[in-house]
Order: structure tokens, then sequence, then C-alpha cells
């Protein structure tokens, strides 16, 4: 699986943008980008996912660049509740492939 | 959906006892299944997965062990504890694509202190 770099952590104010970046250079064609997110103490979140094209859903957008070597998460309207360590996952989808989760990114919504 | 179960949710036991965390899972047939483990303050570090019944695979060698007796149910094990396997312990279940989506259904923790 390739490998995926995200900053330890960001604020990001309540109310706003946040937009969390991940990059992941050594993508191969066939392998799909994940996003999850842990509050404390809980088990980790799916979030959204996508393989080429950018992604939007009730929690978050995902926009993947065309070389496909990044991708930015980016939850609309932050809110106190959104502070957690988000993961940047790309996995293949080969059957009994395994999921490994880097550091993620730790991100605090600020009031 | 799926729906993981884990227990117990909470364990606290002594050097050199054994270990048994237990994880089911509903709402799914042949899932793959994950053993991760977090230590205080760090990110999740993969044990094992399995991808049907007997089937372990090990992602660091270690004193745990994992089993899969049956197709839902999924077994962490150890003969001794050491103080070194003190974490958060995460059963997640998924489907390959195009089964599903790809995503991993994770269980609520079960928080062990190695004392």
């Amino acid at each position: 699986d390739a490998k995926t770099t995200q900053p330890p952590s960001m604020d990001c104010a309540e109310g706003r943008a946040a937009n969390l970046p991940c990059n992941h250079s050594t993508i191969s064609g066939n392998e799909y980008v994940y996003w999850y997110r842990q509050i404390h103490s809980q088990g980790p979140q799916y979030i959204i996912h996508g393989l080429k094209n950018n992604e939007t859903n009730e929690m978050a957008s995902l926009i993947i660049t065309e070389d496909r070597k990044s991708s930015t998460l980016i939850l609309p309207h932050a809110t106190l509740r959104d502070t957690a360590v988000y993961y940047c996952i790309v996995r293949v989808d080969n059957y009994g492939q395994n999921f490994v989760f880097g550091p993620g990114t730790r991100l605090s919504v600020l009031p | 959906s799926q729906t993981i179960h884990q227990w117990p949710a909470t364990l606290v036991q002594p050097v050199g006892s054994p270990l048994s965390l237990e994880c089911t899972v509903e709402g799914t047939s042949n899932p793959n299944l994950y053993w991760y483990r977090q230590a205080a303050g760090r990110g999740l570090q993969l044990l094992f997965y399995s991808v049907g019944i007997g089937q372990i695979s090990s992602e660091v060698p270690q004193n745990l062990s994992a089993s899969r007796p049956q197709d839902r149910q999924f077994i962490l094990s150890s003969k001794k504890l050491l103080l070194s396997d003190s974490g958060f312990y995460l059963c997640a279940s998924g489907l390959d694509i195009p089964r599903s989506t790809g995503e991993l259904f994770f269980g609520e923790g079960s928080r062990l202190t190695v004392l």
C-alpha cells in the first residue's frame, strides 16, 4: 500500500471550514483514498472515500488532485464535536487487503 | 451496516496473567476481521487480520495471538501478559469491494491495563 503523509496537528475556528491535507505521492491506480476520524477513547469512524473523482456526503467533501498524489478532506462548517484525530489511508481493493492507519492529524476546533 | 460487539470494555490484569478479548459481528457474513491496538497517545497498530474461519495473518510478532473459531467471532489472546500490552484494543470488520464500499466498522474498544 502507498504511504500517506499528514500534518500532525491543525486548528480551526468553530463555524469555519476545516481543510485537512494528505499526501500520497506513491499511490497506484487501483488504490482508493479513505478518511476516518477518531474521537478520544472511541473507535475510528468512517467519513468518506474516493478513487479519482471528488466526493461529497453529509459529513464532508473529498477533493483529490488530478494526478491523485494528494487529497484534501473538507469539513464545511466545523463544530466543537469535530475535534478528533483524522486519518488518511490508501488501500487497494484486493481481497483481504488490510487497512494501515498512520499517526493522522489532530484537529482542534476552537470556540 | 455492521455492528461490532467487543468485551470486556475495561480490564485490569497483572503481569503474567492470561488474556482473552472477544469480538462478534452482526449484520454481515464472511467479513474481514481485524485487531488493532492503540497505546496511550499513539496511533493505531494493526495486530492481526483474518479473511475467513481459521485464517489469521499476524502483522507484529509478539506474545499475542488471534483466533477465528466462527465466521463472525474474533478472539485476541495471550498466555502471559506484559506491561507493554497495555492499551486500547479495537476490533474491526469490513467487506471487500465490490461487496461494499470497503469501509471498516469498529467496535467500542477494550481498554487493557497491565499492572
